[in-house]
């Protein structure tokens, strides 16, 4: 059982450019999560999705977009990457049946911007 | 919306002491507490979820606590180990099942 995987571990980006982030996971979960950490501060929402076919804004959505095309999988869009998109991205995921287990996250994907 | 606060943001401590770590909320209608550990350059993983009917979680040296009425958890780590030296975070979860992260406690445990 994987959980969560994420992709790619680390990824250097020109300013302007664009990138999507992957996240699959492999446990039925219908919530998935896409967070931004930047250093020494919490974990900051940027997009959700409760199932398939359905997304939702998170705290800041801003220069991101996401798709929910099956369970599994939830890619987050960068579009004309910036330097304030510095910053370590988590995919997490979770379920409406097993919300009393808790959040499962992935190992995350650091991204710098030049 | 749920604001969520670590104090203190870094704490050193010799080994065999017992950790207390502190997470303050704002809305007590929290709907769980969940405290995690991130070491450096890696993912977060899960140490305790309470529920908002419960008061506390325990697994083996780790016990949570949450009291929604003062906006308060507490983690404590009995008999701290090297191995123990993290970042520790505490969310709170709302009932539509997002979370509001604190920035986290830097734990370092010196032989």
């Amino acid at each position: 059982n994987a959980g969560v995987t994420q992709t790619p571990k680390f990824r250097i980006l020109k300013i302007g450019q664009s990138m999507t982030l992957q996240c699959t996971q492999d446990m039925n979960h219908n919530y998935m999560y896409w967070y931004r950490q930047d250093p020494g501060m919490g974990l900051k929402l940027i997009y959700y999705s409760v199932g398939a076919g359905i997304t939702d804004k998170g705290e800041v959505p801003n220069g991101y977009n996401v798709s929910r095309s099956t369970t599994e999988d939830f890619p987050l869009r960068l579009e004309l990457a910036a330097p304030s998109q510095t910053s370590v991205y988590f995919c997490a995921s979770n379920s409406l049946q097993l919300a009393r287990r808790g959040y499962t996250f992935g190992s995350g994907t650091r991204l710098t911007v030049v | 919306k749920q604001e969520v606060t670590q104090i203190p943001a870094a704490l050193s401590v010799p080994e065999g002491e017992n950790l207390v770590l502190n997470c303050s909320f704002t809305d007590s209608a929290i709907y769980n507490l969940q405290w995690f550990r991130q070491d450096p350059g890696k993912g977060l993983t899960s140490l305790l979820l309470i529920q908002s009917s419960q008061r506390e979680q325990t697994s083996g040296r780790l016990n949570a606590s949450l009291d929604k009425s003062s906006g308060r958890s507490t983690l404590y780590i009995a008999a701290s180990q090297p191995g123990d030296s993290a970042t520790y975070l505490c969310a709170g979860g709302s009932n539509d099942y997002k979370l509001s992260f604190g920035a986290g406690t830097t734990v370092t445990v010196r032989a």
